[in-house]
Order: structure tokens, then sequence, then C-alpha cells
């Protein structure tokens, strides 16, 4: 099935970096939606974005909706241990209700 | 507060035999997907709900895949004949109807593992 194209593939940062990650896709898309999701478990929502341009922070993560709708992007400041896991972007078209995920970028931290 | 819950957690199971999954989602939600993840990969649709109603599937759903949602609550994700190939993990969503807003909530899915 068809995935977002996620970058970068995995990441190794020390504690108290910042960390960007991005999700492309060929065709438009009306939402975007950034997920973590830690080992054995179900994705948790972390961000939701409606509009093109739209910037929306939670906490630490700040997630951008890309101007040509066909991107959007995350950013974690100040990373910390419990940040580690993977994270997924996923994108709604319109007048579609079934989530299209990207390939998820594994984040790893050290102390 | 309870979110979206699955049962069972794991499933080992032999090839050939049928098994059922359950998804109970938060309890205002009008809307039920389920999805399939491997190993190393995104979740992929299946299939959703809206309330009792199924309104769309998946080419990935065969026809040893059936989902239901009977009374517009939970829902069971059905598969018969196990094959080796359906080892996944199977995730449930849920959200709310709502005009331009579609935040999908998951549970902490099933693990399938069919030897």
């Amino acid at each position: 099935g068809q995935q977002l194209n996620q970058s970068p593939q995995s990441m190794f940062i020390q504690e108290g970096e910042d960390v960007s990650m991005n999700c492309t896709s060929s065709s438009i898309f009306n939402t975007w939606l950034w997920y973590k999701q830690d080992p054995g478990e179900g994705p948790v929502l972390l961000i939701a974005l409606y509009k093109a341009g739209e910037l929306t922070s939670n906490g630490r993560l700040t997630a951008q909706f890309g101007i040509t709708r066909k991107d959007s992007f995350l950013n974690i400041s100040a990373s910390i241990p419990s940040d580690v896991g993977i994270y997924f972007c996923a994108g709604l078209r319109k007048n579609t209700d079934k989530l299209i995920f990207g390939t998820g970028t594994r984040l790893q931290v050290f102390p | 507060d309870t979110g979206v819950s699955q049962d069972p957690r794991h499933k080992i199971t032999k090839r050939g035999q049928n098994v059922t999954f359950r998804c109970d989602p938060i309890s205002e939600h009008n809307r039920l997907y389920w999805y399939r993840q491997t190993l190393g990969q995104g979740p992929e649709f299946l299939t959703y709900f809206q309330n009792e109603a199924q309104l769309e599937k998946s080419r990935l759903l065969s026809d040893r895949f059936s989902a239901e949602r009977p009374k517009g609550s939970f829902s069971t994700l059905e598969i018969q004949r196990t094959e080796q190939g359906d080892s996944a993990m199977y995730l449930c969503a849920s959200s709310l109807l709502a005009e331009s807003y579609n935040e999908q909530f998951f549970g902490p899915g099933t693990r399938l593992t069919v030897l």
C-alpha cells in the first residue's frame, strides 16, 4: 500500500539537542497528523494540522503543515530520553477518512 | 478517562485456525477504524465504520477477513483460515465525526503471530 516518505529514517542524538524530521508526498493532503509509537504499543497522537502553512505547538513539539499541502515537518526541542520511539506522520486526503502513514523516523536519545 | 481498548493484546495461533479480535472505542466516538501494521512499516488502513455501517474496505481486506460493529459500539475483526502472512499488529482507532476534523486515536493493538 501507499506510504508517505519520511526522513530521516533514523536519528541518534544527544539529550538536549533539537530534532527535525519531515514527511513528503507526491499528492495533496487536507490534514496532517503526527504520532509517536513505543515498541509493542499503538501510535499516540501528538499534533494535528488542518490548514496549509499552519504552525502548531504541543509543549516541546512544533509541527507545520507545508504550504504546498504535500509535506509536513515536526521539530522536537531540547530532547529528553523519553522522546525515544518511532515518529509517524499520517495524512488525510479530502473526502476520505483513511489515514495514510509515513515510513517512520526512529529516534534514539543518548544521555 | 478510557481510551481505545483492544483484546487480546497478543494472540498466537496455528496456520488454518480462525481468530477474532475485539475493539472498544472511546465512548462518544462514532467512527471506528481497523489498521494493520507489519514490522518496520507504518499502519495500513483495512476498514472503517460510522456507527454500525461499514463504509469502506481496503483491498488488503481479503475475503478471509470480516469486521462487524453490530450496535455501533465495539467492533470485532475475524480472520478465517489464518496464514503466516497474517502475522502483524492489528490496530483499532476511533474518532468523532466533526466537520473538517478527524483526529484518530489508537488502541494498544493486538499482535497476531501465526505459526
